[in-house]
């Protein structure tokens, strides 16, 4: 079946040290891909997107994510967390054909840092 | 300042009241959308409209009407709500499909009793 795989539900790191989430994803095709973050009390926002192209993506916040297409994976990494990231993030997919090209969203993994 | 507004960001009520979520965007988007966001469930679309005047349902529309009379408004309508129905709602829009960048509202938990 289709679908979006975030394997760690929840990550807790260190302030300053690095971080990656997973996010694999299980299609035919490569779709498009994305991260949104979900701050507390708040709507979601997008980190960055992945359509083509080089297979580094850089985002907002100083987030990175690679697009591996022999994984069907697309890590989301920061070299150095602060601690407002605490947060949920999301990865999504978007399969680029059809009508109703919506988001087929990960169950989230949520980020907690301590000082 | 481009923006989702929902309203009311905190509701509770009691099954069979009908209520309304209004959703509002300000930035000419084509594509809004509803989502519920349930603990170990993540996002679930709800009803989606690609224009005014059209709509469709989503992964779980059971429950909920939307309408589309204006390109900025996407008001969510439960006739007659459930417990089930205790959620955290989203309201999102975007310049065309899932492909362009979510503008998300800051959302609207609702609670039935």
């Amino acid at each position: 079946a289709q679908s979006v795989t975030q394997p760690d539900i929840h990550i807790t790191v260190s302030e300053g040290a690095s971080l990656e989430l997973r996010c694999n994803y299980s299609y035919g095709a490569t779709p498009y891909l994305f991260w949104y973050v979900q701050s507390p009390g708040q709507g979601l926002q997008l980190l960055l997107k992945y359509f083509s192209g080089d297979t580094l993506v850089q985002g907002i916040k100083g987030f990175e994510a690679e697009f591996k297409r022999s994984q069907s994976s697309f890590n989301l990494r920061k070299p150095s967390v602060h601690w407002s990231d605490a947060a949920e993030y999301f990865c999504a997919v978007v399969l680029p054909t059809g009508n109703n090209r919506k988001l087929i969203w990960g169950l989230g993994t949520s980020l907690a840092v301590n000082p | 300042e481009a923006q989702v507004t929902q309203n009311p960001r905190y509701l509770i009520t009691v099954t069979g009241k009908k209520l309304t979520v209004t959703c509002s965007q300000n930035m000419n988007h084509e594509y809004m959308s509803w989502y519920r966001q349930d603990p170990g469930l993540g996002l679930r679309q709800i009803y989606y409209s690609m224009n005014v005047e059209v709509t469709d349902k989503g992964d779980v529309p059971e429950g909920y009407k939307v309408s589309r009379k204006e390109k900025r408004n996407f008001p969510l309508i439960l006739e007659s709500p459930s417990p089930n129905q205790t959620s955290l709602y989203f309201c999102a829009s975007s310049l065309n499909q899932g492909e362009d960048t979510q503008y998300f509202g800051p959302g609207t938990r609702l609670t039935v009793l």
